[in-house]
Parts: C-alpha cells; structure tokens; sequence
C-alpha cells in the first residue's frame, strides 16, 4: 500500500524565512510526484510534477526537489500570499496517494 | 481553457437523504477522479472513471457510487447520509489512466445534519 507522510503539520514562518517542507514516500513503483497548493474552502492547485531522482523544478519562491524516498518543497523569502496547505501526493501506477498536508503561514 | 467544474458548490442534507453531486472535466479530459475531504482523514481517493468505465475504487462503502457519461461528464451519489459523510467533494479531471497531472475542481461541501 502506497504511504505518503508529510512534516511538518504545520508551519508558521516570518515574512522573508525561507524553509523547506518535507514529503516521505513509500511506493512500490513511482510513476509521478505531485504537489499542490490548497487554500481554505477551495480545491488543490497544481504546482509540480516530477518523475525520477535528481529532478528540480522551480515556481517563482517555490522549488521542488525529488529524491528516491523523499521530496522537498523549499520556499525561498516568503511572502504572506504563500499561506496555504501545500500537498504532495504519489502516482504509484495506479490511484493517486495524498499526504495530510502541511499548514503554512507566514506573516508580515 | 476552462477548469473542471462542480455543482453544487454548498448542500445541506439530513441523515438517511441522497445527494448527487455533479463535476464536468476540463474539455479534452476523459478521466475523472473523485475524492472525499475531511480535517482528520485528508483527501481520501473515492473512484475513477474513464471511458464511462470505473477505472479504479477506493475504500467507501457501498453508499457511494459513481458514473461517467460519454461527455466525461460525471455524477457521484451517496445514498442513506450519515453524519460522517460531511466533507468538502473534489473532483479531479485528467487525459487519461497513462499518468498524467490531475486538476481538482473547486470542490462541493456537503454538510449532513
């Protein structure tokens, strides 16, 4: 069974402290690694897609890194705007496996 | 390009009611995902459909049911509501089973009383 643990369950940041969120996987077989972006009362955004070990991908103050057990979402000089929950989630070939997010907030 | 779309947006039912909650995919998309949203549990995969075929199914009971009409166009329905089933309902559109990203409509939060 797919597992996907996320840490830390909440994140409270200052505007500018950069940080990086943490996702744990475990998955027989890794077709893709998802994160998006979920704000109150509204529906995951899409952020990232990564595929294999080694690969980065970067959105503005958001980068995303990818190894064989673990990926990382770091936040570079935040900005109040950045507050959300941020979810990874693995395509492990056959339904995709959501961790339980991590709550950011930054404030000014 | 139009995102996926869910109706209706907010419910309120009683126990031991039905309700059928509506998604219409991103147009070019065939694969519809749904999924159910609670604080303690997170975003738990309800069932997948594609080609008007459920594809995959997660661990709900029977209550919940699905299907996808030859538009991609798809409906969910829990039967006899518990207090349990309260939650906010995605509903993600993607091309299809090979493996691709899936983008969530803006949910439809059903509150059972």
């Amino acid at each position: 069974e797919d597992q996907v643990t996320q840490s830390p369950e909440a994140l409270r940041l200052q505007e500018g402290e950069s940080s990086s969120l943490n996702c744990s996987y475990t998955v027989s077989g890794l077709r893709g690694l998802f994160w998006y972006r979920q704000d109150p009362g509204k529906g995951p955004e899409f952020l990232f897609t990564l595929y294999s070990a080694g690969e980065e991908k970067e959105k503005e103050r958001l980068k995303a890194t990818l190894t064989k057990k673990e990926s990382f979402l770091h936040i570079t000089a935040p900005k109040p705007e950045d507050s959300a929950t941020y979810l990874c989630a693995v395509d492990g070939y056959s339904t995709l496996t959501f961790g339980k997010g991590t709550m950011l907030l930054v404030s000014p | 390009k139009a995102g996926v779309t869910q109706t209706p947006r907010y419910l309120i039912k009683t126990r031991g009611q039905q309700v059928t909650l509506s998604c219409s995919p991103i147009s070019g998309h065939r694969s519809v995902s749904w999924y159910q949203q609670t604080p303690g549990q997170g975003l738990q995969f309800l069932f997948e459909y594609f080609s008007e075929t459920q594809r995959n199914k997660g661990n709900f009971p029977g209550r919940f049911s699905g299907r996808q009409f030859s538009n991609s166009r798809s409906e969910m329905n829990v039967s006899t509501l518990e207090l349990g089933d309260s939650a906010l309902y995605l509903c993600a559109s993607d091309l299809g089973p090979e493996g691709d990203t899936q983008y969530f409509g803006p949910g439809t939060r059903l509150t059972v009383l």
